[in-house]
């Protein structure tokens, strides 16, 4: 079972195209990280959402952390090819040494 | 340097054999973490370093999985006597504090034949 599940597990849609995906749990964080990744490279920090209820903006994402700190959730407005990669949350888990786990991802393809 | 580096980038390692795999962190950073990536899943935490001090190693699935970072910089993760199902990218990443955002390297992809 996964601390942290992310849905949809796979997303492609076109260019200029919305879309959001989520990151749950039934755990409590102190903190939430997005990152992405391209093939053939490691993870990439995009955001730390630290706060219950708290939205953060980077261009084009949206990032938001749920009230009571279970949930994330990352919103792109108008993809670009550039979008595409495997999108990561990623939290501490309190149950095992407050490593950090990631969930499996979401992998999103934006045709152009 | 300005990221972290990973070497080799890719091993082909015979069953059996024994890999040594390294990485070299953000110079300063503290904490030193390893994860192994399975084809389509997200990263699984192996262990983590303070310095040099390896403070939680429940990921490694195996006592064949060693790591060490004796002087607190460089870190070497080895696998003994290599089997299929440890073929996966392994990727490090450091930080200055723990959890706080890790920059990671590119990887390490290995492959059991």
């Amino acid at each position: 079972t996964q601390l942290l599940e992310q849905s949809p597990q796979f997303l492609s849609i076109q260019e200029g195209e919305n879309l959001t995906v989520y990151c749950n749990s039934s755990s409590v964080f102190s903190s939430l990280q997005w990152y992405r990744q391209e093939p053939g490279e490691g993870p990439v920090l995009l955001v730390t959402v630290v706060t219950g209820g708290e939205v953060k903006k980077l261009k084009r994402l949206t990032f938001q952390f749920g009230d009571a700190r279970k949930d994330s959730s990352l919103h792109i407005t108008a993809a670009q090819p550039g979008d595409t990669g495997l999108y990561l949350c990623a939290g501490e888990d309190y149950l095992h040494n407050n490593d950090m786990r990631f969930g499996a991802g979401t992998r999103l393809t934006v045709k152009p | 340097g300005a990221g972290v580096s990973q070497s080799p980038r890719y091993k082909v390692a015979k069953r059996g054999q024994d890999v040594a795999l390294r990485c070299d962190p953000i110079s300063g950073h503290v904490s030193l973490f390893w994860y192994q990536q399975a084809l389509g899943q997200g990263p699984e935490f192996l262990t983590y370093f303070q310095n040099e001090a390896q403070l939680d190693k429940s990921g490694l699935p195996s006592d064949r999985f060693f790591a060490e970072r004796p002087e607190g910089s460089v870190s070497t993760l080895k696998i003994q006597r290599t089997q299929q199902e440890d073929s996966a990218v392994y990727l490090c990443a450091s930080s200055q504090l723990r959890n706080y955002g890790y920059t990671f390297g590119s990887g390490t992809r290995l492959t059991v034949v």
